[in-house]
């Protein structure tokens, strides 16, 4: 099995904090890095698909990196608010077809 | 409306009755997957399946069964049910292309007593 290591955990901040949250992935047969935010109670739904090693793509206050030569992806949320708490998913796509996820990063935002 | 749907959403269930949970989309998605999430471990794919009548294991197929007979439908069975299998189960689909987004269902409470 392939390890998909997300860090931290979780976190917390206030509201209008900026926070970032890494995600690190094999290095080796990378086809595609997924980001995707979960609400509690609801289904995971996707922010980001990346392909190409130096990628930067952007959704509002989000964005997010990609270095597959070193195996990293960070994703960045500028001025969190309070709706923004989730917990964020970063999965690794190899190129068997698997879909690999991280145990997330739990974001809290207090207002 | 694009959806991804899962019959049932909650179900109660004892040792060793099959049951199947339901899974069809209506984007003309090549490619459908399951998946598992539990406490502290994440989303683990149970099976995947790249378009009709291919399906592969994922990282955890072990008392678990699918079929793809339609590009639509993507049935997971559990023939002989554990408690281990209480779970929170995920269906979704996306297009062929790895680079496509997973699309989810609202998925599926099971708990096996």
């Amino acid at each position: 099995i392939l390890n998909v290591e997300q860090s931290p955990q979780s976190l917390h901040v206030q509201e209008g904090d900026s926070t970032n949250f890494t995600c690190s992935f094999p290095s080796s047969n990378f086809y595609a890095l997924h980001w995707y935010r979960w609400e509690t109670a609801k289904s995971p739904e996707a922010l980001f698909v990346m392909t190409l090693n130096g990628d930067e793509k952007k959704k509002g206050r989000i964005s997010a990196t990609l270095n597959t030569k070193e195996g990293y992806s960070y994703l960045y949320i500028k001025g969190s608010q309070p709706e923004d708490s989730a917990t964020y998913l970063c999965a690794f796509y190899n190129q068997g077809g698997k879909l690999i996820f991280g145990q997330g990063t739990e974001l809290s935002v207090k207002p | 409306e694009a959806q991804v749907t899962q019959n049932p959403r909650y179900l109660i269930t004892v040792t060793g009755k099959k049951l199947t949970v339901t899974c069809s989309q209506n984007m003309n998605h090549e490619y459908m997957s399951w998946y598992r999430q539990d406490p502290g471990l994440g989303l683990r794919q149970i099976y995947y399946s790249m378009n009709v009548e291919v399906t592969d294991k994922g990282d955890v197929p072990e008392g678990y069964k699918v079929s793809r007979k339609e590009k639509r439908n993507f049935p997971l069975i559990l023939e002989s049910p554990s408690p281990n299998q209480t779970s929170l189960y995920f269906c979704a689909s996306s297009r062929r292309e790895r680079h496509n987004e997973q699309f989810f269902g609202p998925g599926t409470r099971l708990t096996v007593l």
